[in-house]
């Protein structure tokens, strides 16, 4: 199966720039999205086929990346964007998701 | 508005088989595939089944032997049956779709206790 891999945490203040990373362990073309959950929340879609914002997600969200190594990006960060966010990838299969990394204020 | 909706019991009882029923509204099955994901109390998603709008069905590869998924597509319904419970099937499940889990249930907590 194909292993994404995340970093579990990550510091940010309101008003920076932060990247959060996912290495897949064989390529998955761009089918990787990524996805924000809130505690007691269900997922939510923000970024489809590595780099497509979806539908009503604002543009502080981005995301780049091909084969085995994707970005997503916030910027700038703020205080609502405190939350898991997940990678997953449908291009091999079974889907698999990544740990997730969970952003937390400073 | 797409709608999706999970029902099952919220309580099973160890080595009992678990069924759950995602019900869908604003789409049809015939358009776009249905996976179930599990996330355990305070850890991570893990993707668990799937059917394709064609019907085709994938599973995970470590929980496959254990799982059935299914559909009734006059009903909108996606059903999937886990066999053999134990403790650490106890996780919030949920359905998701479109054709990049556009759209999620809120879940049922299911507990596999005696």
């Amino acid at each position: 199966d194909t292993v994404l891999t995340q970093s579990p945490a990550l510091a940010v203040s309101p008003g920076e720039r932060v990247t959060i990373s996912c290495r897949a362990s064989e390529s998955v073309s761009t089918l990787m999205h990524w996805y924000q959950q809130k505690p007691g929340q269900q997922p939510k879609l923000l970024i489809y086929k590595a780099s497509n914002l979806a539908s009503g997600v604002p543009a502080r969200f981005s995301g780049s990346g091909s084969g085995t190594d994707f970005t997503f990006t916030i910027d700038p960060v703020e205080a609502d964007d405190i939350a898991t966010y997940y990678c997953h990838q449908s291009w091999n299969s079974p889907r698999t998701f990544g740990g997730g990394t969970k952003l937390e204020l400073k | 508005q797409v709608q999706l909706k999970e029902s099952g019991p919220d309580l099973v009882q160890p080595s009992q088989t678990l069924s759950l029923t995602c019900t869908v509204s604003g789409f049809s099955l015939t358009s776009y595939g249905v996976s179930w994901v599990r996330q355990p109390p305070g850890k991570g998603l893990e993707w668990i089944a799937a059917i394709s709008s064609g019907g085709s069905t994938y599973y995970n590869s470590v929980l496959k032997s254990r799982l059935s998924i299914s559909r009734d597509t006059s009903k909108s319904q996606v059903f999937l049956k886990m066999n053999s419970l134990q403790t650490e099937d106890t996780a919030m499940y949920f359905c998701a779709g479109g054709s990049y889990f556009d759209y999620w249930g809120q879940g049922v907590m299911v507990t596999v206790s005696s």
